[in-house]
């Protein structure tokens, strides 16, 4: 069974970093490109980065260009967002989706449970 | 980037009443690359539809989805309690970015 398993969301004040984390099982981690999509409470979905599936190809929404890094380490079966100063608008639950494909950004078959992160003073 | 603006923002219909949701895109969806996704109350999305018209791997036949270019579908057919949701339509056909429609909520009425 697929899990992915979001982790190392908090509350932060503005201008902080975080490192997210998101632990894969039921899969092979590198056949596929993995993805972080937000969502602030009560709000829909926004697609924040992408990476492939050997991290050659690495992509991001203009709302976090600059700020965040999104990389993998598929012997950990791991995925991760480094996310630097953070501001209010950044404050939203963050998922961790996996995609079908493996070096394109196609659609999401497997989605997380999402870690809040919540940036406020 | 394509914009995808999904209607009616809120669908209020009766159990096994029929219901009809867009999603339109400011240009051509290369491929007809778009995905309808599910979403219930503090849960995660759901795939649904992949391709414009691709069931999703156990997902009922109730679910269909249909259109090409920049206008597309989800209908769902006799709605069950459990169908009750948002729903998301998302673009694949010129990512990056990956774009998704603001939601379609579907409320009993």
């Amino acid at each position: 069974e697929v899990q992915l398993v979001e982790s190392g969301g908090g509350l932060v004040q503005p201008g902080w970093s975080l490192r997210l984390s998101c632990t894969a099982s039921g899969f092979t981690l590198d056949d596929y490109a993995m993805h972080w999509v937000r969502q602030v409470p009560g709000r829909g979905l926004e697609w924040v980065s992408s990476i492939s599936w050997n991290s050659g190809s690495v992509a991001y929404a203009d709302s976090v260009k600059g700020r965040f890094t999104i990389s993998r380490d598929n012997a950990r079966n791991s995925l991760y967002l480094r996310m630097n100063s953070l501001a209010a608008e950044d404050t939203a639950l963050y998922y961790c989706a996996k995609d079908i494909a493996r070096s394109s950004w196609r659609y999401f078959d497997h989605w997380g449970l999402g870690t809040l992160v919540t940036v406020s003073s | 980037e394509s914009v995808l603006t999904q209607s009616p923002g809120t669908l209020s219909l009766f159990p096994g009443e029929r219901a009809t949701l867009s999603c339109r895109a400011s240009q051509n969806i290369r491929n007809n690359y778009l995905a309808w996704y599910q979403q219930k109350p503090g849960q995660a999305p759901r795939l649904l539809i992949y391709g414009a018209s691709n069931r999703a791997t156990g997902i009922s036949d109730r679910f269909s989805g249909s259109g090409s270019g920049t206008d597309f579908t989800l209908t769902i057919s006799r709605l069950e309690p459990e169908d009750f949701a948002v729903y998301y339509c998302q673009q694949y056909g010129s990512a990056p970015p990956i774009t998704f429609g603001q939601g379609t909520r579907l409320e009993i009425e």
